[in-house]
C-alpha cells in the first residue's frame, strides 16, 4: 500500500455521461497530482493542486475540472466523456519537505462504451 | 518543456540476466524517480534519486546530475521484473513542479 487511495478502481460508463474519480493523499502531503495514461499517449500530466489550490495545469481539457478539499482529499470530474477518454488515471501526492518524490495511488482504470 | 528519452525501448531477457536500463533528459532536474508498472497497472516506486548511488536488493541506480543522465541496473533479474520501467524527472526551472515521464522500457523476463 502506497497510503495514496484512489477509488474506484474500475469504472464502466457510457459515452456522453459524467463521473468522478477520488484520491487521498498520502497522510501529510500537501500536493496532489493527477495523470493520465493511455495507450498511445503515455502518462500525462493534467493538474497539480497544492493545500486546496490549483498549482499547475497540463494537458487538461475544458470537460475534466478537479478540486481539492480542506481534508486535502481531491476529485478529478471527467464530463461529456468520449471513446478517447478510456484510459488509466492516476493520482499521486507529494512531500517537498522529506524529499521521498511523488507516491502515486494504485490508479482507476476508465472504459467509456 | 523538459525530455526523457529511455532506451531500449524494450528488453527480452533469460531469467538470472542482468540489464541496464538507461535515461536521458534535457535539462537540470531536482527530481528524478524510477517505476516499475506492473501487469496490473500499479505504478511502484523504486527509487527517488536526483543524483547519486542507490540500491534496493537487485536493483540499484546511479544518476549523474552534471551529464543528465540516469541508469537503472537489474540484476538476477526474476518473471517477476516484467513490466515497463518509466524514468521520470522534475524540472527545476520555476513553474514546472510536476513529473515528466518517459516513454518508458517494456522488460520481459523469460523463465
Amino acid at each position: 500500500d502506497s497510503g495514496v487511495t484512489q477509488t474506484p478502481k474500475h469504472l464502466i460508463t457510457a459515452t456522453g455521461q459524467r463521473v468522478t474519480l477520488r484520491c487521498s493523499p498520502r497522510s501529510g502531503d500537501l500536493s496532489v497530482y493527477w495523470y493520465q495514461q493511455s495507450l498511445d499517449q503515455g502518462l500525462q500530466f493534467l493538474i497539480q493542486y497544492y493545500n486546496g489550490e490549483e498549482r499547475a495545469k497540463g494537458n487538461i481539457l475544458e470537460r475534466f475540472s478537479a478540486q481539492q478539499f480542506p481534508d486535502l482529499h481531491s476529485e478529478l470530474n471527467l464530463s461529456s466523456l468520449e471513446l478517447g477518454d478510456s484510459a488509466l488515471y492516476f493520482c499521486a501526492s507529494s512531500d517537498r519537505e522529506w524529499n521521498y518524490g511523488y507516491t502515486f495511488g494504485s490508479g482507476t482504470r476508465l472504459t467509456v462504451v | 518543456g523538459i525530455q526523457v528519452e529511455q532506451s531500449p525501448p524494450d528488453l527480452i531477457l533469460q531469467e538470472g540476466a542482468n540489464s541496464t536500463l538507461r535515461c536521458n533528459f534535457s535539462d537540470s532536474v531536482n527530481n528524478l524517480q524510477w517505476f516499475h508498472q506492473n501487469p496490473w497497472g500499479q505504478l511502484i516506486n523504486l527509487f527517488y534519486i536526483p543524483s547519486g548511488t542507490k540500491q534496493n536488493g537487485r536493483l540499484s541506480a546511479t544518476t549523474v546530475a552534471t551529464e543528465r543522465y540516469s541508469l537503472l541496473y537489474i540484476s538476477s533479474s526474476q518473471t517477476t521484473d516484467s513490466g515497463v520501467y518509466f524514468c521520470a524527472v522534475e524540472s527545476v526551472k520555476g513553474g514546472s513542479e510536476k513529473l515528466v515521464f518517459g516513454k518508458g522500457t517494456k522488460l520481459t523476463v523469460n523463465p
